[in-house]
């Protein structure tokens, strides 16, 4: 079935350096990925997505790659910085399906 | 700030009542998606509506039960509550009724203490 898991449960990482976050689904179907950061006590905030048809996509100061080739999504955060303290949850869906979200990684920044 | 509000921002009970949690979508947006989000957990789809019609189901106890109304507010009410209930309990929306291929944008949550 369904399932999006997150290799790592946390993350460390020097304030400006570079942060990646990694993901593995499971279901080769799914056609939508999507990257959420949930800061303590608040909902989750929608941060990148991206579309089966893609390899890559920017944002401001992140990237999200997609290999589908063996099912794994990554999120890199350029220039980390302590405002990007949070837990990060992957995402995936397959047409007409909701999305199912991974346990999620919590980065925390080193100043 | 996502646009979705969720009302109450906590709520503290005791086993065996009932609650209703309640949402209003982003302007504009039909679909509603309910989830719960335990300690450190990920979050768990619940259920989803779309423009007052239930659209998809996902892991909710039969003790739950949600709505949406004409204004495409969404309630959802949690009986019998237990122990284990206690927990986060999110509200999305989106435009569109499939739930996929677009942002689900969150409310800041409900927190739910059974006790």
């Amino acid at each position: 079935g369904e399932s999006v898991g997150l290799h790592l449960p946390t993350l460390s990482v020097q304030e400006g350096d570079n942060s990646i976050i990694n993901c593995a689904y499971s279901n080769s179907a799914s056609d939508y990925f999507i990257w959420y950061k949930q800061e303590s006590g608040k909902g989750p905030q929608f941060i990148i997505d991206i579309r089966s048809n893609m390899d890559k996509r920017q944002g401001q100061r992140v990237t999200v790659l997609l290999n589908k080739t063996v099912k794994h999504l990554s999120l890199q955060i350029a220039a980390t910085q302590p405002g990007d303290s949070a837990v990060y949850f992957c995402a995936e869906s397959l047409l007409n399906t909701p999305l199912v979200f991974g346990k999620g990684t919590r980065l925390s920044v080193i100043a | 700030d996502s646009g979705v509000t969720q009302t109450p921002k906590h709520l503290i009970t005791a086993t065996g009542q009932r609650v209703t949690l309640r949402c209003s979508p982003r302007s504009g947006d039909l679909s509603v998606y309910w989830y719960q989000q335990s300690l450190d957990q990920g979050l768990q789809f619940l259920i989803q509506y779309y423009n007052g019609e239930e659209r998809a189901k996902g892991n909710i106890l039969e003790r739950f039960s949600a709505q949406q109304f004409p204004d495409l507010h969404s309630e959802l009410n949690l009986s019998s509550l237990e122990l284990g209930d206690s927990a986060l309990y999110f509200c999305a929306s989106s435009v569109n009724p499939t739930g996929t291929g677009e942002t689900q944008y969150f409310g800041a949550g409900t927190r739910l203490s059974v006790l």
